[in-house]
């Protein structure tokens, strides 16, 4: 399988654990996109990076989420202190990098906060 | 701001009848505009795009700048389009998507 793949596809953990969510892009892809989604809702962007570097991030990014993807292929996503309003449905999503390029998303990382 | 209105949460419609699944749109510059698909147990993927100007799977879908609308259509329904469609929005030196809240399409048999 070629596309974008997520790991773990599922977690389960309790109120104040850190985790970290694992995202493998499309390998010729540069960018890449996070984005979170709550019961009900459409994707809400989280942030995104060009190779390395992260060019924007949401407001819906809290001081305790941090993301990084430090050689330009994968990308982490951790939580510190998690709270219940966590849990949600994480996805991410590459991009070749040009303008306005469609955007492959993952099967996305289940977050249960206890 | 940016932001997409998808009126209808659930929608049901006998095979073989038409379909359309509304999408409204506010944007202050140049959309792109999208529908994004997605079946039972399987990813988001991208069904079809504004500039594109396809047909995918009997669907199209017409960019109305006046009415900043991007209805999903289809002519004759069938079975296996039942799934969730989500309209997004983005544009020029904006990366991110903007969705709406999708709209549950059910084919009745």
């Amino acid at each position: 399988d070629t596309g974008v793949s997520q790991n773990p596809r599922h977690k389960i953990t309790k109120r104040g654990q850190n985790v970290t969510f694992r995202c493998d892009p499309i390998s010729e892809h540069n960018r890449l996109y996070w984005y979170r989604q709550t019961l009900g809702q459409g994707p809400e962007f989280l942030t995104y990076f060009q190779n390395e570097a992260q060019l924007e991030k949401s407001r819906l990014l809290s001081d305790r989420f941090s993301a990084e993807r430090p050689k330009g292929s994968f990308s982490t996503l951790e939580i510190q202190r998690t709270e219940q309003g966590d849990s949600a449905m994480y996805l991410c999503a590459s991009s070749f990098g040009g303008v306005i390029d469609t955007q492959y998303f993952g099967p996305g990382t289940r977050l249960t906060v206890l | 701001a940016q932001r997409v209105t998808q009126p209808e949460k659930l929608l049901s419609v006998f095979k073989g009848a038409p379909v359309e699944l509304k999408c409204n749109y506010s944007y202050s510059g140049s959309p792109e505009l999208f529908w994004y698909v997605q079946y039972s147990r399987q990813r988001l993927q991208l069904l079809l795009r504004h500039i594109s100007r396809e047909s995918i799977k009997g669907f199209t879908a017409d960019l109305n700048k006046g009415e900043t609308s991007f209805h999903l259509k289809k002519p004759f329904a069938q079975e296996e389009d039942s799934a969730m469609y989500y309209c997004a929005l983005t544009g020029f030196g904006n990366e991110k998507l903007t969705f709406g809240t999708g709209t549950r399409l059910t084919i009745i048999p």
